[in-house]
């Protein structure tokens, strides 16, 4: 079974300030992660993934994750805000030990990233 | 958003109403799939068509019926629901070979009374 946490309901930051939401998961063989944003009345938007390689994953606007294996985390960055950033977040995983062909992806709960002016 | 459509946006549909949603992927993906997306609630993953095959049913009410005519066209078939049904229901596509991204479209949102 795989699974994601994503431990913060809501993250506020000041504009210009960095970011960093949060993402843990939890899967029998290694992972393929995933951040998605969505904004209101919009659907899900593919921000990055991580597949194998480098820890470090860039992605759209300026975002970025680290894949830390040992702490079977997934965090997600950015290193100065902006307003727009508002929106709900979610970290997404899937099995690479899942098997062949289409498989859904299991999301966290989503995070409220609330930047202030 | 233009490379998976959705439609319609809102639906409101009595308990007794039948109606379907429709989604259309213009990306070349051989696998979509159908979530559920309630307030304050994970998303949860409804159906998978893999080469418009059903290979994934994760225990969803007989209420709904998904279809995918070929692999550019899904649909939900909505029958008797209840108000607890009503939620944001998202389409997804992909390709089926390796980690391969999901590409959501904007939902349908639906109201049942």
């Amino acid at each position: 079974a795989q699974s994601v946490a994503q431990p913060e309901d809501q993250v506020n930051v000041a504009e210009g300030n960095p970011l960093t939401v949060k993402c843990t998961y939890s899967v029998s063989g290694n992972p393929y992660l995933f951040w998605y944003v969505q904004y209101p009345n919009r659907g899900l938007q593919f921000l990055l993934k991580y597949i194998t390689g480098d820890n470090l994953v860039k992605g759209s606007y300026g975002f970025e994750a680290e894949f830390n294996k040992s702490q079977t985390s997934f965090h997600l960055k950015k290193p100065s805000a902006l307003v727009s950033d508002s929106a709900l977040y979610f970290c997404a995983v899937r099995d690479t030990g899942s098997g062949g062909g289409a498989d859904g992806l299991t999301f966290g709960k989503g995070t409220h990233l609330i930047i202030q002016p | 958003e233009t490379g998976v459509t959705q439609t319609p946006r809102h639906l409101v549909m009595g308990m007794t109403n039948k109606k379907s949603l429709k989604c259309e992927q213009h990306l070349g993906h051989n696998a979509m799939y159908w979530y559920k997306q309630s307030a304050k609630k994970p998303l949860e993953l409804m159906f998978v068509y893999s080469l418009e095959e059903r290979v994934e049913n994760n225990s969803v009410p007989s209420r709904f019926s998904p279809e995918c005519p070929n692999s550019s066209h899904l649909f939900l078939h909505l029958h008797t629901l209840q108000p607890e049904d009503s939620a944001l229901y998202l389409c997804a596509s992909s390709h089926l070979t390796g980690p391969d991204t999901q590409y959501f479209g904007p939902g349908t949102r639906l109201t049942v009374l």
